[in-house]
């Protein structure tokens, strides 16, 4: 199972929106509505901000959104901050029921 | 809430054995599935396994002829054994669970194992 493909990079102004892509196949990411996004800042654990495709968990801001479309997720944020540049990473549950993680974006706010 | 915790030694000698522990609070370890994740300096996160129903497990297949995940229901932990370790294995280890969907919403603070 290989990884899931995202940029490397991406960046935006404070109050743009930005988009981070994630690929996979359709053993993956395009057979299941479980791909969720996580949030790491250095040094600390990564935290959910997004499961199911397009869900919310309780706490997370609402700048926040996911969406899907065949073998690729995407992970919005709109109304960028200064402390939402950080490392961001989609997973997704497999058909072999296993996980794989995307190879992770640094989103920098310029 | 759900709290957890990794714990084991830090410094682990080529070709010995990883092993750390993850204590759960605030839940059953019968209940969810119980995860290993690993991040290695500067890399990304790689998933190890996961155990479920105190006992059936998956584990990454590029890993797999060296993972073991086991549960201590008496204790409430659940352990990660890595065999045959290299500088490879050298990562941050966190232990995570699905409480909601099958995602990952809960994560202990991760441990640093360096294999030197």
């Amino acid at each position: 199972q290989s990884a899931l493909t995202q940029p490397a990079s991406v960046s935006g102004s404070p109050g743009q929106s930005i988009t981070i892509s994630c690929t996979g196949t359709n053993s993956d990411v395009g057979g299941f509505g479980y791909v969720s996004w996580y949030q790491q800042h250095p040094g600390k654990a990564p935290k959910l901000m997004i499961y199911d495709v397009t869900n919310r968990p309780s706490g997370v801001s609402n700048r926040f959104s996911g969406s899907k479309s065949g073998s690729t997720a995407s992970l919005t944020i709109s109304g960028l901050q200064a402390e939402d540049e950080a490392d961001y990473y989609c997973t997704s549950f497999t058909s072999t029921s296993i996980y794989v993680f995307g190879t992770g974006t640094k989103v920098t706010v310029l | 809430q759900v709290q957890l915790q990794e714990s084991g030694p830090g410094l682990v000698k080529p070709s010995e054995t990883l092993s750390l522990t993850c204590t759960v609070s605030g839940a059953s370890i019968s209940s969810y599935y119980w995860n290993w994740i690993r991040q290695p300096p500067g890399k990304g996160l790689e998933w190890i396994g996961y155990i479920y129903n105190s006992g059936s497990t998956k584990y990454n297949p590029s890993l797999k002829s060296r993972v073991t995940i086991s549960i201590d229901t008496s204790k409430n932990q659940f352990s990660l054994k890595l065999s045959s370790v290299t500088a490879a294995d050298t990562a941050v280890y966190y232990c995570a669970t699905l409480t909601t969907s099958l995602s990952f919403d809960i994560w202990g603070p991760g441990t640093m194992v360096t294999v030197s």
